[in-house]
C-alpha cells in the first residue's frame, strides 16, 4: 500500500495564479484533511471531510476550496494565489469520524507563491 | 478554546542522553492526546497516544510519554537518544468524543542530537 499520496511534490505559482494539490489515499479511509505548515506555528486545519460526499472548514480555509472526488481523492483548490499561502501542505487520512482513528499523513506539497 | 503549549522550540541533546519534550493543553475536558514526528522532508508520522487508563503511554521507536492530569501534560521520553531521533516533534490533542474535525497542534519541538 502506498499509503497516502500527494501531488506535486512542489510548486512554485504567481500571485493570482490557480491550482490544485492532489490527495489520494489507498487505506480505504473514511476521514480526509488538508493542513498547512508554516515555520513556528505547528499544522493548522484548513478543511476536512468526514466521509464521502461532505466537507466542512476548518481553522484557516480562506482562500480554498476543496472537492471530495469520492472515497480515495481530496483536493485543495487556490483560486487566486497569495504570497500568505506559501507553505507546506499535508493531506491526510483516517479511518473514521472519530479522533480516536489515527491520522496518517503525507509526504506534503511545498508550494511557494510568488 | 483549546490550545496545545510546546515550551522549547529547539532542544539540544548529547547521543546517548535522556530526552524530554514538554507539552501542555489547555481544554475544558481531558482531550485525546497524540505525539508525531516528522523527519527532515517527511510528512508526520505517529509516536504514541493516549485516550484513557494507565498514563504512562509507551509508543514506537522506545519513546513513551506520561499523562498529568494535575498538570495539564504530557511530556514525551525517551530514556537513551540516537542520532537518527533528530527531527521535528509534534504534541496534539482532540476534543473527547468529538467528530472529525481535525486535530489542534503545537508550534513544535525541534530535536538536534550532538554526538
Amino acid at each position: 500500500n502506498a499509503g497516502v499520496t500527494q501531488t506535486p511534490k512542489f510548486q512554485v505559482l504567481k500571485t493570482g495564479q490557480s491550482m490544485t494539490l492532489q490527495c489520494a489515499q489507498d487505506m480505504n479511509h473514511n476521514s480526509m484533511y488538508w493542513y498547512r505548515q508554516d515555520p513556528g506555528m505547528g499544522l493548522r486545519l484548513i478543511y476536512y471531510s468526514a466521509s464521502e460526499g461532505t466537507t466542512d472548514k476548518g481553522e484557516v480555509p480562506n482562500g480554498y476550496n476543496v472537492s471530495r472526488l469520492n472515497k480515495r481523492e481530496f483536493s485543495l483548490r487556490l483560486e487566486s494565489a497569495a504570497p500568505s499561502q506559501t507553505s507546506v501542505y499535508f493531506c491526510a487520512s483516517s479511518e473514521g469520524t472519530s479522533l480516536r482513528n489515527e491520522q496518517f499523513f503525507g509526504p506534503g506539497t511545498r508550494l511557494t507563491v510568488l | 478554546a483549546q490550545s496545545v503549549t510546546q515550551p522549547d522550540i529547539h532542544i539540544t541533546v548529547s547521543e546517548g542522553a535522556s530526552l524530554e519534550l514538554r507539552c501542555n493543553y489547555s481544554y475544558g475536558a481531558t482531550p485525546y492526546l497524540f505525539w508525531y514526528v516528522q523527519s527532515p522532508g517527511q510528512g508526520l508520522q505517529l509516536l504514541l497516544k493516549y485516550f484513557s487508563g494507565d498514563t504512562l503511554v509507551q509508543g514506537i521507536k522506545g519513546f513513551e510519554a506520561e499523562f498529568k492530569r494535575s498538570q495539564s501534560s504530557f511530556n514525551l521520553r525517551k530514556p537513551s537518544v540516537h542520532w537518527s531521533d533528530a527531527a521535528e516533534y509534534f504534541c496534539a490533542v482532540a476534543p473527547r468524543g468529538g467528530g472529525a474535525d481535525g486535530l489542534t497542534f503545537g508550534k513544535g519541538t525541534h530535536l538536534i542530537i550532538q554526538p
